[in-house]
């Protein structure tokens, strides 16, 4: 089956902008996390979203925030973007459902690399 | 406050040896640990898991070792090959379904 799928792939916006990043998950994968990985800091935890709703937020300020769709599409916004934002911006997707054991193994897309100048 | 540590930045090993990376955790409720790799331009790709209830778990080449009491867990890879040259990452979460929480990451090279 298709793997997740994110774009752009690549994009370079100026600082004061906003930006839309994009989530496709694994067919039948209810929930989307979205992480920022920046040289030296590993993958810092954004937000997860399941059934369209936010279920964990990490520590980010608000403007980032992200949405999911009724096919479990995911997006995530940065607004007023800022030289710091500047990292590579991973999705990744799971079942998520609680009555499942095991570890909660993600899946990985290849990221959005973006570049605030 | 880093909960995940990853406190070796990178490592390198000879071809055929074992390559041993590890890992430190503070919140001793964590139920889940997992780990990951990943390649240039690529998303992290899982390996191996284990739960708190084992303190072992293999598959093939890889192996992780927990131990619970010291808070800390290692991946051990034997025989090291030049193909796993790459950033590995350990994770942790606290139920099936919790937000997974990464370390920094340790840069394996495999030197043939």
């Amino acid at each position: 089956k298709a793997g997740v799928t994110q774009t752009p792939r690549y994009l370079i916006k100026t600082r004061g902008q906003q930006v839309t990043l994009s989530c496709s998950p694994i067919s039948g994968h209810r929930s989307v996390s979205w992480y920022q990985q920046t040289p030296g800091q590993g993958l810092q935890f954004l937000f997860e979203y399941f059934s369209e709703t936010q279920r964990n937020k990490g520590n980010f300020p608000g403007r980032f925030s992200g949405r999911q769709f009724s096919n479990s599409r995911s997006e995530m916004n940065v607004s007023t973007l800022e030289l710091g934002d500047s990292a590579l911006y991973l999705c990744a997707s799971s079942a998520g459902q609680v009555y499942l054991s095991g570890a909660n193994v993600l899946t990985f897309g290849a990221g959005s690399r973006l570049t605030v100048l | 406050d880093q909960q995940v540590k990853q406190n070796s930045p990178s490592l390198s090993v000879q071809e055929g040896r074992i390559s041993i990376l590890n890992c430190d955790y503070t919140n001793s409720m964590f139920d889940y640990f997992l780990w990951y790799k990943k390649y240039p331009a690529e998303g992290p790709t899982f390996l191996i898991s284990i739960s708190s209830i084992k303190d072992k778990n293999e598959d093939g080449r890889f192996t992780v070792f927990l131990n619970k009491s010291a808070k800390h867990l290692s991946l051990h890879i034997v025989p090291s090959q030049p193909g796993d040259s790459a950033v590995y990452f350990c994770a942790a979460s606290l139920t099936s379904y919790d937000k997974v929480i990464f370390g920094p990451g340790t840069s394996l090279s495999v030197i043939p």
